[in-house]
């Protein structure tokens, strides 16, 4: 089946950091990859949507300046905090959709705690 | 894209019996899907159904789909303690692909 895979699975840095978290399909290209939070006891929210080649798309209230999003081939996506802070702690989690089927395929996730 | 509504937010029940957990949206749909979600891991995709399907099964799981009531329900029949998750619907309306998730269902099934 289609696999996806975060890389780290965890990280700890200082505030005012920087962290880049990568979002790879293994086995299948993905145009297109998502970008999600999660809290604490709460649910995903979108962050962004990563098409390969061009500029993401952010939702509403999520500063793109922050989170920057690369889509450099068809199965790897980064994003990267930049100067994170305490409150940037969270559960990131990507997904991809395989091409040719409705089906999004989520990632293992990555937490970050920020000191 | 819009977002899912999961009914009850959290059940406990016994290893053996059965689970079954509703999901209502608000527009017409292309496709819903279903999703688990263990503590501090990442979605796994269970089921999707289409809009003219009325009803899927995969192995222990049953889904239904009622596209004039907008409501979707996934039925999880003889429960393991494994099943202990949450649980997601995602109604897709399809064209943008993005899914919103709802607060989603917690399931606990007692050993």
């Amino acid at each position: 089946g289609a696999v996806v895979s975060q890389h780290p699975s965890w990280v700890i840095c200082k505030s005012g950091t920087s962290v880049k978290i990568e979002c790879r399909s293994l086995d299948f290209q993905a145009t297109t990859m998502f970008w999600y939070r999660q809290f604490p006891k709460q649910s995903l929210m979108l962050m962004a949507t990563s098409n390969e080649g061009s500029k993401a798309t952010y939702e509403q209230g999520v500063e793109k300046d922050k989170f920057l999003i690369n889509h450099a081939s068809l199965t790897l996506s980064t994003l990267t905090v930049t100067s994170a802070h305490p409150e940037d702690s969270s559960f990131y989690i990507c997904s991809a959709t395989l091409l040719g089927t409705d089906t999004q395929y989520f990632g293992p996730g990555t937490r970050l705690t920020v000191l | 894209s819009q977002q899912g509504e999961e009914d009850p937010q959290a059940l406990s029940i016994q290893e053996g019996e059965n689970a079954t957990m509703n999901c209502s949206y608000k527009t017409s749909i292309n496709n819903l899907q279903w999703y688990r979600q263990n503590s501090g891991r990442g979605l796994v995709h269970l089921i999707l159904i289409r809009s003219n399907e009325r009803e899927k099964h995969s192995g222990r799981l049953r889904v239904t789909l009622d596209t004039s009531k907008k409501s979707s329900s996934l039925l999880i029949t003889a429960s393991r303690a494994a099943d202990t998750a949450s649980y997601f619907c995602a109604p897709d309306q399809g064209g943008s692909e993005k899914l919103v998730f709802g607060k989603g269902m917690k399931l606990t099934v007692n050993p």
